[in-house]
């Protein structure tokens, strides 16, 4: 039962590098959506999406890029990364007919930039 | 708009006493109201959920929250705390059918159980 499962776990990255970070569900839920949680905050919706092909931008897309190539896979991408986006990154997924109610989230990301 | 206040952003309870965390909503229609637990290191999961079917809700863990429209608030409670319960807590506003999975999240409790 491995569910939402996020890579990596830690990352430190510099001013201005690009990274990928990787989300897989084994649900075949449709709902997919990343959050970055800061400190002593709630989270706050980046992007998401409803099925394969198919994205949307959340409440704080800026500085970040997503694709769905498939059902299984939603990677988060950071192109030039900034220190305002040190952060703890979840991913969550969710089947169709509860898109509005139970989510299953990953163990999370967290990324410092330096 | 809708909007999510936790009212205390830590809270300390000894082990076996109640747990009280509370939750203020602002919302311009009837919402559907969640309570998230994270655990240190870990996903966040759901403890309980308010989809209009009734204002006492009991979740998992022996949480129960109620949910009170003339207050606008939905607080989580617990009889008798336990050490494991010691987590974030989240409080949480789903802004409904059509707008995909839309969470608006509270800033979070920190439940700390004392032995």
């Amino acid at each position: 039962n491995a569910g939402v499962t996020q890579t990596p776990k830690f990352r430190i990255l510099k001013i201005g590098q690009s990274m990928t970070l990787q989300c897989t569900q084994d649900m075949n839920h449709n709902y997919m959506y990343w959050y970055r949680q800061d400190p002593g905050m709630g989270l706050k919706l980046i992007y998401y999406s409803v099925g394969a092909g198919i994205t949307d931008k959340g409440e704080v897309p800026n500085g970040y890029n997503v694709s769905r190539s498939t059902t299984e896979d939603f990677p988060l991408r950071l192109e030039l990364a900034a220190p305002s986006q040190t952060s703890v990154y979840f991913c969550a997924s969710g089947p169709r007919q509860e898109a509005n109610e139970k989510l299953f989230f990953g163990s999370g990301t967290q990324l410092s930039v330096l | 708009a809708q909007s999510v206040t936790q009212l205390d952003s830590h809270v300390s309870v000894s082990e076996g006493t109640p747990v009280l965390l509370r939750c203020n909503y602002s919302s311009s229609y009837s919402p559907s109201l969640f309570w998230y637990v994270q655990h240190p290191n870990k996903g966040l999961q759901l403890l309980l959920k308010y989809t209009s079917a009734a204002t006492l809700v009991k979740g998992i863990n022996g949480f129960e929250a109620e949910f009170k429209k003339s207050e606008t608030s939905f607080h989580l409670t617990k009889p008798s705390a336990h050490m494991s319960d010691a987590a974030e807590y989240f409080c949480v506003v789903s802004l409904g059918s059509g707008n995909t999975g839309k969470l608006i999240f509270g800033q979070g409790t920190t439940l700390q159980v004392k032995p």
